[in-house]
Order: structure tokens, then sequence, then C-alpha cells
């Protein structure tokens, strides 16, 4: 059971660049999330979602997209990325209602 | 804006001390969760507590929420220098899918 992997664990992108993170559970998790976290701040929530083929926004969605084609899987998309977007990403999954398992994180750097 | 805020941001104690650490927030939620979170490393659930509970217990934690003040305490008896890391509370919230977290509160136990 490996519960939440993400893929790739270190990403140095230039400025422009796309790339996708990707996230996978074995859980039967209907709920994944997507996170990023900023040195001195707390999990910012940018996409989630509740089932296949449903996304929604989050907190901070600009500039990243999602889709959520089967339950295991839910990869974050940056079409161009942008220094801003330097920071460690965090994907997560649960059912309704109850605690979230992460993943051990994505450290993206955009020089 | 994060619907969690720890207090205090910093928390510095001897080993065998009490640690205590408090998460406000400003919506009605369906449960709290706190979370821990390792340098560098994903988050680890700890404890959920409903709505409708008024106190949770897992070993060393003791876990109370007053929703009429929008509040939640997380308790650590008796800590230890291996529970040195970065406390977070996340709340699910009535009516939305999301987990929001908080900024989280800085432990650091001394040997």
């Amino acid at each position: 059971n490996a519960g939440v992997t993400q893929t790739p664990k270190f990403q140095v992108l230039k400025t422009g660049q796309s790339m996708t993170l990707q996230c996978a559970q074995d859980m039967n998790h209907e709920y994944m999330s997507w996170y990023r976290q900023d040195p001195g701040m707390g999990l910012r929530l940018i996409h989630y979602s509740v089932g296949a083929g449903i996304t929604d926004q989050g907190e901070v969605p600009n500039g990243y997209n999602v889709s959520r084609s089967t339950t295991e899987d839910f990869p974050l998309r940056l079409l161009s990325a942008a220094p801003s977007q330097t920071s460690v990403y965090f994907c997560a999954s649960r059912d309704k209602n109850t605690e979230a398992f992460f993943g051990q994180g994505t450290r993206l750097t955009v020089v | 804006s994060q619907q969690g805020e720890e207090d205090p941001q910093a928390l510095s104690i001897q080993e065998g001390e009490n640690a205590t650490m408090n998460c406000s927030y400003k919506t009605s939620i369906n449960n709290l969760q706190w979370y821990r979170q390792n340098s560098g490393r994903g988050l680890v659930h700890l404890i959920l507590i409903r709505s409708n509970e008024r106190e949770k217990h897992s070993g060393r934690l003791r876990v109370t929420l007053d929703t009429s003040k929008k509040s939640s305490s997380l308790l650590i008896t008796a800590s230890r220098a291996a529970d040195t890391a970065s406390y977070s509370c996340a709340t699910g919230n009535s009516g939305t899918y999301k987990y929001i977290f908080g900024t989280g509160t800085r432990l650091k136990v001394l040997a």
C-alpha cells in the first residue's frame, strides 16, 4: 500500500517552461487536493477534486491547471512557469470528512 | 486568507514539559484536524475532532474543540525531543469540500 505518491521530488524549471507534477493514490479516495507551501506560511489550496471528472479552484489557482480522469491520478500542470511558483507542492487524498493523507512533496524551483 | 490561525507561531520547551498550541478559525466547520510536519517532509495526520465533539485523546495528545469560540487546542504531554516539528490545524468547512490549513506552530523540544 503506497498511499499518496508524488513525482518528481525535485525539479528546476526555467521561466516559461511547462511541466506536470504527478500525484497518484491507491486508497480509492474520492477527494484529492494540491497545496503549495512557501517559507513561513501554511499550506495554501491550489485546486481540488471531489471525484473523477470533477475539479474546482482553491485559494491560489492562477497559473495551474488540473484534471481528474481517474480516481487514482490528479496531475497538476504548470503551463508557463514563473519564479513566483517556486515552492514545495503537496498532493493529498482523503474520503469525505476524514483525515487527509499527504505525499512527500515536490520541491520546485523556477529560475 | 488562511482559515486557521495557530498560536503561538513558535514554542520552545524542555523535554518532559507539556506543549499547548491553539488554533482559531472563522467559519462553521464539520471537523478540525491537527497535523505534524517534520522539516522538508509531508504532513502526517495526528487527530481529527468532529464539530459535535469537545475533547479527544490519542496517546500523549489531547485535543479540545470549542465551536462557540471557534477555537481548538492541542496539548502534547511529557514532550520528547522527537516531538520537534511544525504543527498545523486544518478545518473541514461546512458546505464546501475544502480543507484549509493554518500557518502552523513550530515546536522545539530541547533535550
